[in-house]
């Protein structure tokens, strides 16, 4: 059965930063390529990010609105991915999902964390 | 990037079939036959129902069906159940490595 299980999430003041984590299980993490989605209270769902593997160069792409904030890593040996989030605002507060990118659709997805940014 | 169009809320009785919209641009749902839709109970982790506008992952029954015409996507769930009750949001590739999802449609089965 596949699993993806966030943690990391947690009050936090603007400006800091938070970094949140996505355990799988189930698959073979290192042919996937993990990402990030989020919902922000009373609205949809926005994507965030997400890394390629490294057979296909490992780079990782940004939604617009965290770009040069956040960064997507990962640790294939931990069947990990990470998102580490600096220069946080009040509107990055948000149920962080991760997720798996499978040619055009996320086919997997965890249950979220919580990360809210207030002073 | 704006976010994709949904209705708020839907709704039908047990048996009934229920249409949601998803309208976009010729940027995303118009430009790419890469359209998803997701149903999400809150509290559990989202799910997918339909992908490449129409196709059915294994496991999701024949009741999700998924269409497009133009800039407008649609997801019809037929003979409504109890258990489709949930919030329902459409996704789109908008190319350069980027997605959009839209704005979600809450589903009552009355």
């Amino acid at each position: 059965e596949v699993q993806l299980v966030e943690s990391g999430g947690d009050l936090v003041k603007p400006g800091g930063s938070l970094r949140l984590s996505c355990v799988a299980s189930g698959f073979t993490f290192s042919i996937a390529w993990p990402g990030w989605v989020r919902q922000t209270p009373g609205k949809g769902l926005e994507w965030v990010g997400r890394i390629q593997r490294k057979s296909d160069g490992g780079a990782a792409d940004y939604a617009a609105p965290v770009k040069g904030r956040f960064t997507i890593s990962r640790d294939d040996s931990k069947n990990t991915v990470y998102l580490q989030m600096d220069s946080l605002r009040t509107e990055d507060t948000a149920v962080y999902y991760c997720t798996t990118e499978d040619w055009y659709k996320l086919n997997y997805w965890g249950r979220g964390t919580l990360v809210t940014v207030s002073s | 990037q704006s976010a994709l169009t949904q209705p708020p809320s839907a709704s039908g009785s047990p048996g009934q079939s229920v249409t949601i919209s998803c309208t976009g641009t010729s940027s995303d749902v118009g430009g790419y036959n890469y359209v998803s839709w997701y149903q999400h109970h809150p509290g559990k982790a989202p799910k997918l129902m339909i992908y490449d506008v129409s196709k059915r992952p294994s496991g999701v029954p024949d009741r999700f069906s998924g269409s497009k015409s133009g800039n407008t996507a649609s997801l019809t769930v037929s003979g409504l159940q109890a258990e489709d009750e949930a919030d329902y949001y459409c996704s789109s590739y908008a190319g350069s490595d980027n997605y959009v999802f839209g704005t979600g449609t809450k589903v009552t089965v009355l």
